[in-house]
């Protein structure tokens, strides 16, 4: 079954630091790949989203890249700033048999130091 | 626009006891979902409907009941709780598959502690 693996965290920066939380994933077809993000005592929200290879989706700063070759979707920022810290889901969607199947990664929880 | 909305926020009940969780969405999505959210495991399926009066298994259905009666509401339901559905709770909505709209929008969560 299809299935997403993201880097172990948690993981700690300082303010204006370089950040890259890793995700890659197995599917069957063709799937649109998330980030979702979960400040603390929130539910989850999009982040950002791409739909076909090659896509790059981009909100607040922070940049995924979906690599069909090496099945990725790494997310990257390039100065963090304390209010992101959060904890990270990487996810994907895909059609399936019984409709749309959802499958989130374990999430990577990131602090961000001033 | 409420977005998804449910409640309560938090729960403490006793093993055995049983209790109704509500979610409720006014954006006209077809799909529901619930997950529980335990550390270290991310989001796991529990139940899910993809439409008003269907509703299908997850990952991990087991000692979960759900009812879609309305196309806006999606009920989780514990008969009969224990320890080790004590967790946060989900909810999520979306569109059809074929819109070309596949994002889901989350509920703030329901914490649930079972004694």
């Amino acid at each position: 079954g299809d299935s997403v693996t993201q880097m172990e965290g948690p993981v700690t920066l300082s303010e204006e630091a370089f950040l890259t939380i890793n995700c890659t994933y197995t599917a069957t077809g063709y799937p649109s790949l998330f980030w979702y993000v979960q400040y603390p005592g929130e539910g989850l929200q999009l982040l950002l989203k791409a739909t076909k290879a090659d896509d790059k989706g981009s909100n607040k700063g922070f940049e995924a890249t979906y690599r069909k070759e090496t099945t990725s979707f790494h997310l990257e920022k390039g100065s963090v700033q304390v209010s992101d810290s959060a904890v990270y889901f990487c996810a994907l969607s895909e059609r399936d048999n019984y409709g749309q199947n959802f499958v989130f990664g374990p999430g990577t929880r990131l602090s961000v130091l001033p | 626009n409420a977005g998804v909305t449910q409640t309560p926020k938090f729960r403490v009940l006793k093993t055995g006891q049983s209790m109704t969780l509500l979610c409720a969405q006014d954006m006209n999505h077809e799909y529901m979902y619930w997950y529980r959210q335990d550390p270290g495991m991310g989001l796991r399926l529990i139940h899910y409907s993809v439409g008003e009066g269907t509703t299908a298994k997850g990952e991990v259905p087991d000692g979960y009941n759900v009812s879609r009666l309305k196309k806006q509401n999606f009920l989780l339901g514990l008969e009969s709780a224990a320890p080790s559905q004590t967790s946060v709770y989900f909810c999520a909505s979306s569109y059809r598959p074929g819109t070309g709209i596949d994002t889901q929008y989350f509920g703030p969560g329901t914490r649930l502690t079972v004694l």
